[in-house]
């Protein structure tokens, strides 16, 4: 089947930086990539859409200056979070589609911002 | 935002026993797919079913959908240890560009 990467798994970061989550697809090309968050015990919010060489589509409430998402490539999609902060520690989670309506999953990466 | 209710928000059961467990939604999909997530992991795709479609199987897996009732049912049957996980029904609506809402999701343990 077809297999989602991210990096890194985990990240803890102090208040005030950056930290930036890589997505990759790895056997086949990703058209579309989504962005989601989950907070414990809760389920996935997705955050953002992206297509490859456009601009990501933010749900509604998500800051884009604040979650920037790139996707330069068929297989590489990247999530920023700037100016972390405790609130922002959460478990995130990208998908990725091809030519199916089937979405494949990374592992997650769970930041925690002290 | 959440679309899906699903029901039950928890359910535990022994070993060999059948799991099922249901989803509602509100909107117009063109998909309705289930998902499995272990603690703290990502998640690994069940099985998709259309909604042309009222009826799948894969190995241990049923699930059905009734798009008269907005609904959708997952069953495990001859349930094993290794299923207890979370399980998530997500919708892909109708001209949304292959997003999923998510539901709430159902804790199955599953005890040996």
């Amino acid at each position: 089947g077809a297999v989602v990467s991210q990096h890194p798994s985990r990240v803890i970061c102090k208040s005030g930086t950056s930290v930036k989550i890589e997505c990759r697809s790895l056997d086949f090309q990703a058209t579309t990539m989504f962005w989601y968050r989950q907070f414990p015990k809760q389920s996935l919010m997705l955050m953002a859409t992206s297509n490859e060489g456009s601009k990501a589509t933010y749900e509604q409430g998500v800051e884009k200056d604040k979650f920037l998402i790139n996707h330069a490539s068929l297989t590489l999609s990247t999530l920023t979070v700037t100016s972390a902060h405790p609130e922002d520690s959460s478990f995130y989670i990208c998908s990725a589609s091809g030519i199916t309506d089937t979405q494949y999953f990374g592992p997650g990466t769970r930041l925690t911002v002290l | 935002s959440q679309q899906g209710e699903e029901d039950p928000q928890a359910l535990s059961i022994q070993e060999g026993e059948n799991a099922t467990m249901n989803c509602s939604y509100k909107t117009s999909i063109n998909n309705l797919q289930w998902y499995r997530q272990n603690s703290g992991r990502g998640l690994v795709h069940l099985i998709l079913i259309r909604s042309n479609e009222r009826e799948k199987h894969s190995g241990r897996l049923r699930v059905t959908l009734d798009t008269s009732k907005k609904s959708s049912s997952l069953l495990i049957t001859a349930s094993r240890a290794a299923d207890t996980a979370s399980y998530f029904c997500a919708t892909g609506e109708t001209d949304s560009w292959g997003k999923l809402q998510f539901g709430a999701g159902t804790q199955v343990v599953v005890t040996p």
